[in-house]
């Protein structure tokens, strides 16, 4: 079955620093690959998505790119702010994938930025 | 933008009583809705897939009888734990797509049940 497996937090870092959150998953074919966010007190969020191998993903200085060779869509950002702190998920689903609920999740990462 | 709405965010409940999560999608209407639950450091996991208007379609593994959900209106889920246990002790969110098959999907804020 699919799986996602992120790193694991939390993950604290200061104003300006450079982020990255590892995301590796397995799946058969070429699934689509997601990042959500958290922030405290609301749902999740859509923050970017590639749908096909070696597409990057952009939003908000966020980036992240769909290796095919590696199974990994890593999540960078060049200078983090606190308002950046949140959780972060990375999902996919399955290659054909009729719905966009049937996501599989890997468990979040903490990110708490420091001014 | 579109907003899904989860009530109540935080609820505390004696062992062996039921606890109904509602699910709104606030500014669009939503055919199928979707509950999760995520234990603590673990990946958020699907639970069911629920209808307007039908049965619910649950995960393999996920008691139907335990996780009753209820999708009565175009814009309301909800999810009744029924005799809830320490072990129900979660962290449920629901998700709406607006649009058909893969329209954009919108995540309520989450409700965190804690059974004593």
């Amino acid at each position: 079955g699919n799986s996602v497996t992120q790193m694991e937090g939390p993950v604290t870092l200061s104003e300006e620093a450079f982020l990255t959150i590892n995301c590796t998953y397995t799946a058969t074919g070429y699934p689509s690959l997601f990042w959500y966010v958290q922030y405290p007190g609301e749902g999740l969020q859509l923050l970017l998505k590639a749908t096909k191998a070696d597409d990057k993903g952009s939003n908000k200085g966020f980036e992240a790119t769909y290796r095919k060779e590696t199974t990994s869509f890593h999540l960078e950002k060049g200078s983090v702010q606190v308002s950046d702190s949140a959780v972060y998920f990375c999902a996919l689903i399955s290659a054909g994938g009729t719905s966009y609920g049937k996501l599989t999740f890997g468990q979040g990462t903490i990110l708490t930025v420091h001014p | 933008g579109a907003v899904v709405s989860q009530h109540p965010s935080r609820v505390i409940c004696k062992s062996g009583t039921s606890v109904k999560i509602e699910c709104r999608s606030l500014d669009f209407q939503a055919t199928t809705m979707f509950w999760y639950r995520q234990f603590p450091k673990q990946s958020l996991m699907l639970m069911a897939t629920s209808n307007e208007g039908s049965k619910a379609t649950y995960e393999q593994g996920v008691e139907k009888d335990k996780f009753l959900i209820n999708h009565a209106s175009l814009t309301l889920s909800t999810l009744t734990v029924t005799s809830a246990h320490p072990e129900d002790s979660s962290f449920y969110i629901c998700s709406a797509v607006r649009g058909v098959g893969t329209g954009e999907l919108f995540f309520g804020e989450g409700s965190r049940l804690t059974v004593l």
